[in-house]
């Protein structure tokens, strides 16, 4: 059984740093053709993709968030982690993980439930 | 970037009808495509990839085509459960983008 399951804070600050775990199980980081993607929502808005990590270490990133965005994997924890720097209330938005597949594809066949992070001083 | 625009918007529909939403590309990407399905307060499904493989366990109600700028999910026979928001998405190039989604509501 696949399952993904953000964790992090509901509440950052402007300025701050936002640091989000995904807890993955049902399949390995570390399996040939295996990837995690970040996703979010705002609200009543459409998904915006942040960026993806492959089995093999290997990460691409949203270009026009890139400066502000790391995203790792811990294998021997099951966990993918995204970082993004200097929070402003415009990032406020449902974040999703969600496991990628696809040989010269990336579509995203297992999600998480979400955690909504709001940006407010 | 390669941008998806979805049509309609907004469409309002009665159960047992047919529905047709259209996915455009602005540059070709082949067959490069997924739709899922989002109710409110739920993260999105996967329900089609590559314009029109299934995923296992979606009903064969739904359908996808096309290829190169212009695809279609169609709903044979519209379900209370299908009433959702759609999304198309691109899949092979970066930065992977989504469409602005078609919401179908009860008429």
């Amino acid at each position: 059984q696949i399952a993904l399951k953000e964790s992090g804070p509901t509440l950052v600050k402007p300025t701050q740093t936002l640091t989000l775990t995904c807890d993955v199980s049902g399949f390995s980081l570390d399996t040939s053709g295996e990837g995690v993607g970040w996703i979010r929502q705002a609200p009543g808005k459409a998904l915006e993709w942040l960026a993806v990590i492959y089995w093999h270490g290997n990460e691409r990133y949203s270009p026009a968030l890139k400066s502000r965005l790391t995203i790792t994997k811990d294998t021997s924890k099951n966990q993918v982690i995204l970082t993004m720097s200097n929070m402003d209330p415009v990032d406020t938005a449902t974040y999703y993980c969600a496991r990628r597949q696809g040989i010269t594809m990336n579509y995203f066949d297992h999600w998480g439930q979400g955690v909504f992070v709001t940006v407010s001083s | 970037d390669i941008q998806l625009t979805q049509s309609p918007s907004f469409l309002s529909a009665s159960v047992g009808d047919r529905v047709t939403i259209t996915c455009r590309a602005s540059q070709a990407i082949s067959h490069y495509l997924a739709w899922y399905q989002q109710k409110p307060g739920q993260a999105p499904k996967l329900l089609i990839y590559a314009a029109s493989t299934l995923k296992s366990g979606v009903p064969s109600r739904f359908s996808g085509g096309g290829s190169g700028t212009e695809f279609t999910l169609t709903i044979s026979s519209l379900q209370p459960e299908d009433f959702a928001t759609y999304y198309c998405q691109h899949l092979n190039t970066f930065p992977l983008t989504f469409g602005g989604g078609t919401k179908v509501d009860v008429k």
